[in-house]
């Protein structure tokens, strides 16, 4: 069965440091992926999107790198501060042609 | 100002009761969708509709219902079929070209409690 599985646990990093978060998907062949951000009690937001043919996507302090053989996206904040705090979803395609979401991954930045 | 309007914020349901939750877009999008978040859960994709007077079940469609009768409005009935219905509600858009990825815009979300 597809699988899209985000590291459940909250991750907690210190104000500054790169923030790193997971993606891997099992039983997909997605011709892109997705990431989103998601406060509490809001609806999540479109944050980049990467193709399949794309390595690597940079948005100002964010990088999203896709790797089709490992069946990973990794999501990174450079420089985070504490309103980076937020959960962070991320997104397949699947055949149906749907957008199916991970579970998410709570990151907190502490001052 | 465009996006997608959800109303209420919060509806509190008694037992064996219908409710019906509204989302209106003014994107112009074509597909509509309705999700379902329970707390510290992921999103689960109830129903969706990609032209108007047509829709599909999702992964959890029991229990609720949905029309599509104008392309700006996708409501969620969830009625007295659906036993766990206390849940954060989500309603999103999207353009159906691959160019765009599908990109999905969502509304601020309906607080469903049953009392």
């Amino acid at each position: 069965s597809q699988k899209i599985e985000q590291n459940s646990e909250a991750l907690n990093i210190q104000e500054g440091k790169t923030a790193t978060l997971t993606c891997n998907y099992t039983n997909y062949s997605p011709a892109y992926l997705q990431w989103y951000r998601q406060d509490p009690g809001r609806g999540p937001v479109f944050l980049l999107l990467i193709r399949e043919n794309e390595k690597e996507k940079r948005k100002e302090r964010l990088k999203v790198t896709f790797d089709t053989t490992l069946k990973q996206s990794l999501f990174h904040i450079t420089a985070s501060q504490p309103a980076d705090s937020a959960t962070y979803l991320c997104a397949l395609r699947n055949a149906g042609n749907m957008l199916t979401f991970g579970g998410g991954t709570r990151l907190m930045v502490k001052p | 100002d465009g996006g997608i309007t959800q109303s209420p914020k919060y509806l509190f349901r008694k037992e064996g009761q219908n409710v019906t939750l509204s989302c209106e877009q003014n994107l112009n999008h074509d597909a509509m969708y309705w999700y379902r978040q329970d707390p510290g859960q992921g999103l689960r994709l109830i129903y969706y509709s990609q032209i108007v007077n047509d829709f599909q079940k999702g992964d959890i469609a029991e229990g609720y219902s949905v029309s599509r009768e104008k392309k700006e409005s996708f409501p969620l009935t969830v009625t007295s079929a659906q036993k766990n219905p206390t849940a954060f509600y989500l309603c999103a858009s999207s353009f159906l070209d691959r160019t765009s990825g599908n990109t999905i815009y969502f509304g601020e979300g309906s607080w469903l409690t049953v009392v």
